[in-house]
């Protein structure tokens, strides 16, 4: 596609629930990057993928984040037993590799009540 | 491992004035510097950026240098509109199996 895809844009869950959090990259690109965004604060690195594997998963908060990329493209962010704490946005980006800039979605606002 | 210091925010200018927002590093090998913006309800994109020693990134007026000597990527606009109100984020990427690390970012606000 043009850019990079995330869906869904808005996600209402109940604590305890899990949610998957879908990244549509752009085409070619063979780096992917999710990020967390709270209200007021920076940008918290979560997962690298290069490729289908995951070099770096050092940001991931606790054992019920967990991410998989499949066919070097699209990628799921998945949260088991959702917290209040997991509310922000997470952002998915993409880059054709290492020193190269990243593209970024548009986010997905996920609210834990 | 790598890292990324902004200077602490926010920052509050009037039109037209003139804008540094600071920016260093700290780097294993050989980083690629950015600049990322975002505008208010916007997503983060790229506004400039430089891959090697003392080259200029410059983008809707910005600037900012690349300086391995003192590892600095500030980031500088001759006059400031009320349109560049955003955040502002400082990153870098260095070889292969390295994530894009960001700095905290820098709210600034430009009042007419």
């Amino acid at each position: 596609g043009a850019g990079v895809s995330q869906s869904p844009s808005n996600k209402v869950t109940e604590k305890g629930k899990d949610v998957e959090l879908r990244c549509d990259p752009i085409s070619g690109h063979t780096a992917l990057y999710w990020y967390r965004q709270s209200l007021g604060q920076g940008l918290e690195f979560l997962i690298y993928f290069q490729g289908n594997s995951a070099p770096d998963k050092s940001g991931l908060p606790s054992d019920r984040f967990s991410a998989e990329r499949t066919g070097g493209s699209v990628s799921t962010l998945t949260i088991q037993r959702t917290q209040q704490e997991d509310s922000a946005v997470y952002l998915c980006a993409s880059s054709f590799g290492a020193l190269t800039e990243a593209f970024f979605g548009q986010g997905t606002r996920l609210t834990v009540v | 491992g790598d890292s990324v210091t902004q200077m602490e925010g926010p920052v509050t200018l009037s039109e037209e004035a003139f804008l540094t927002i600071n920016c260093t590093y700290t780097a294993t090998g050989y980083p690629s510097l950015f600049w990322y913006v975002q505008y208010p309800g916007e997503g983060l994109q790229l506004l400039l950026k430089a891959t090697k020693a003392d080259d200029k990134g410059s983008n809707k007026g910005f600037e900012a240098t690349y300086r391995k000597e003192t590892t600095s990527f500030h980031l500088e606009k001759g006059s400031v509109q009320v349109s560049d109100s955003a955040v502002y984020f400082c990153a870098l990427s260095t070889g292969a199996n390295s994530k894009l690390t960001f700095g905290k970012g820098i709210t600034l606000s430009v009042r007419p």
